[in-house]
């Protein structure tokens, strides 16, 4: 079955900041790779998503990550954050279609 | 378009209780999905289907079971509800036809158990 870690559960910054959020999965297979966002008292959203190709993607909101094989790591980029960004980020791992969330990140931005 | 809706939105029980939750997938996605999410936790997966058959089970427990219907709308239904069930459920459907799964969520069901 897969998994996902992610690290720096809770992460503060300023406005401007920049952001990188990390992720390592664990899948014996071809997985699709998806980062979420759940702004406070709403439900996932997708922020983007890594099927196969440019392993750099480009997402929502001036969001990218970047997929690295070798290193089995999904890692989320803002290069500066806005107030609004201020939310719970999930990476996700899809093998065999079900859908494995990572612990989430509690990202809160100080305006 | 219309997304994946859930309802009801909120829900209150007593311990012992039952309650059902309802999902309407988007049209023309053939698979439906149940995550449960604790308070501060990651969501976790219960169950998916795809064309009205369980295709997947997770970490249900044996008191819930679910159902797709024939309009592909699925049910989750909850008995002898335990404070721990207190959670927010998403559902989510995807259009597996496509290769390309990915899920699209509801806005949840909130459930509190007293």
């Amino acid at each position: 079955a897969q998994s996902v870690s992610q690290h720096n559960h809770h992460v503060i910054l300023s406005e401007a900041a920049s952001l990188e959020l990390g992720c390592n999965y664990s899948y014996g297979g071809t997985v699709n790779l998806f980062w979420y966002v759940q702004y406070p008292g709403q439900h996932l959203q997708l922020l983007l998503k890594y099927f196969s190709g440019d392993p750099l993607v480009k997402g929502i909101k001036g969001f990218e990550a970047e997929f690295i094989k070798s290193k089995f790591s999904f890692n989320l980029r803002k290069p500066s954050v806005q107030w609004s960004d201020t939310a719970e980020y999930f990476c996700a791992v899809s093998g065999n279609n079900r859908l494995a969330f990572g612990k989430g990140n509690q990202v809160v931005v100080i305006p | 378009a219309a997304g994946v809706i859930q309802s009801p939105r909120h829900l209150i029980k007593e311990k012992r209780e039952t309650a059902t939750l309802k999902c309407y997938p988007i049209s023309r996605h053939d698979t439906v999905y149940w995550y449960q999410q604790g308070p501060g936790q990651d969501p976790q997966f219960l169950i998916s289907f795809y064309e009205k058959m369980q295709s997947d089970k997770g970490s249900i427990p044996d008191r819930f079971s679910a159902q797709q219907f024939s309009d592909y709308h699925s049910e989750l239904n909850m008995s002898s509800l335990e404070l721990g069930d207190s959670a927010l459920y998403f559902c989510a459907s995807s259009f597996r036809g496509s290769g390309a799964n990915v899920l699209t969520f509801g806005a949840g069901s909130r459930l509190t158990v007293l």
